[in-house]
């Protein structure tokens, strides 16, 4: 089974500073995504990072897939309220390419005013 | 396009009774998934379909859990009888297929509380 630790578990910041998520596993990965989940709702897309070294970003969003496609991090510049939210990666495993995902439990990010 | 719709949005059971879930994916995609996810945690896979096979039960409590994908289109999600552990979010997620890409499409969830 393949494991995603995701840090830290939970980041309370004010609106305007930067911060960095990361998730970390043992195992490579074909390809890596990162998730945003509201409450209430169901995760939604943000990036999908497939080649080690990887960098993109997305507004204020910055995401970096590691050189051995095992670890990945997100970091958001200035943070905004409207950035509170569950944020989750999933890996798809090896080289297969195929859909099935593995989660990581999240890091929950609020911003406050 | 329409989304992944999921119905019901909210459920309320006792423990032993059992409950459904429905799902209907995006038009023309071939694979649909249901995630259980607790509070706190991320969406663990439950059963995977490629049209109307399944892919992947591995996660799947079958003493107490079943699915089903008749026509490949939509999908019901079974418990019975469901216990208390059973209250999460069940999240429904469609793709175009397994074999092009980890690309999923999630709908809203159904919240399920078990007394």
């Amino acid at each position: 089974t393949q494991l995603l630790e995701q840090s830290p578990q939970f980041l309370s910041i004010q609106e305007g500073e930067n911060l960095t998520v990361y998730c970390n596993s043992s195992s490579v990965f074909s390809s890596l995504q990162w998730y945003r989940q509201e409450p209430g709702e169901g995760p939604v897309l943000l990036v999908t990072v497939v080649t080690g070294g990887e960098v993109k970003k997305l507004k204020r969003l910055t995401f970096q897939f590691g050189d051995a496609r095992k670890d990945s991090s997100l970091h958001i510049t200035a943070a905004q309220t409207g950035d509170t939210g569950l944020y989750l990666c999933a890996g798809a495993p090896g080289n297969s390419g195929y859909s099935t995902l593995t989660f990581g439990k999240g890091t929950m990010l609020l911003v406050s005013p | 396009e329409a989304g992944v719709a999921q119905s019901p949005r909210y459920k309320i059971i006792e423990k032993r009774q059992s409950v459904a879930f429905w799902c209907n994916p995006i038009s023309g995609h071939a694979t649909l998934y249901w995630y259980q996810q607790i509070l706190g945690q991320g969406p663990k896979l439950l059963i995977q379909f490629q049209n109307n096979g399944v892919v992947d039960d591995s996660q799947l409590p079958k003493d107490r859990f079943s699915a089903e994908r008749l026509k490949g289109v939509d999908s019901t999600l079974k418990i019975q009888p469901a216990k208390l552990e059973d209250s999460a979010v069940y999240l429904c997620a469609s793709s175009l297929s397994h074999y092009t890409g980890p690309t999923q499409y999630f709908g809203p969830g159904t919240r399920l509380l078990v007394l």
